[in-house]
């Protein structure tokens, strides 16, 4: 079984803060990292897929970079706004699979 | 195009009763997965398929079937249903090999009495 972790479990910020989690996976045999958006009642969507080591993807105010020698990905959300309120997971593709990490839990107040 | 759908969205069992989970993908995908979400615990992989005729065990495979006949359905069959297999259940489906995004159900919730 892949060990996924991320960091931290759960974060209450305030609107307008910036932000960012941790995903660390095993780096060996690495082909891609999936970082996905979930809200509650919801299923899981897409934000990203990221296949080479260096790489840096954006998405409106969330950005995530990638560094697959060391085996970490980094989710950054600038200027928090309460409808980013969700769970985040992260995936590294291995072996045909998805394995998830147990996610961080960000709640935004206004 | 519906994307992935999954039936029923609730269903609630006795012990021992089994049943079939449904799901469907209208977009060609060859890799679709089943996975069940506990709290605490994430999304954990039961079983997978890398195209039609072709099945494999993930996680947490025990007490649970699969076939995949046709590219477009993934049934997840429950053998002899268990408390312990109250959970939501989640149908996926992506294209490629792990380099494209994966597409999720809406899920179905089920409690096993």
């Amino acid at each position: 079984i892949l060990n996924v972790e991320q960091s931290p479990q759960s974060l209450h910020v305030q609107e307008g803060d910036s932000t960012n989690f941790t995903c660390s996976f095993p780096s060996s045999n690495f082909y891609a990292l999936h970082w996905y958006r979930w809200e509650t009642a919801k299923s899981p969507e897409a934000l990203f897929v990221m296949t080479l080591n260096g790489d840096e993807k954006k998405k409106g105010r969330i950005s995530a970079t990638l560094n697959t020698k060391e085996g970490y990905s980094y989710l950054y959300i600038k200027g928090s706004q309460p409808e980013d309120s969700a769970t985040y997971l992260c995936a590294p593709w291995w072996y045909s699979t998805l394995t998830f990490g147990k996610g961080t839990m960000l709640l935004v107040s206004p | 195009n519906a994307g992935v759908t999954q039936t029923p969205k609730f269903q609630v069992l006795k012990t021992g009763q089994s049943m079939t989970l449904q799901c469907a993908q209208d977009m060609n995908h060859e890799y679709m997965s089943w996975y069940r979400q506990d709290p605490g615990m994430g999304l954990r992989l039961i079983h997978y398929s890398v195209g039609a005729g072709i099945t494999d065990q993930g996680e947490v495979p025990n007490g649970y079937n699969v076939s995949r006949s046709t590219t477009e359905d993934f049934p997840l069959r429950l053998l002899s249903a268990a408390p312990s297999q109250t959970s939501v259940y989640f149908c996926a489906s992506t294209t490629g090999t792990g380099g494209k995004e994966q597409f999720f159900g809406p899920g179905t919730r089920l409690t096993v009495l």
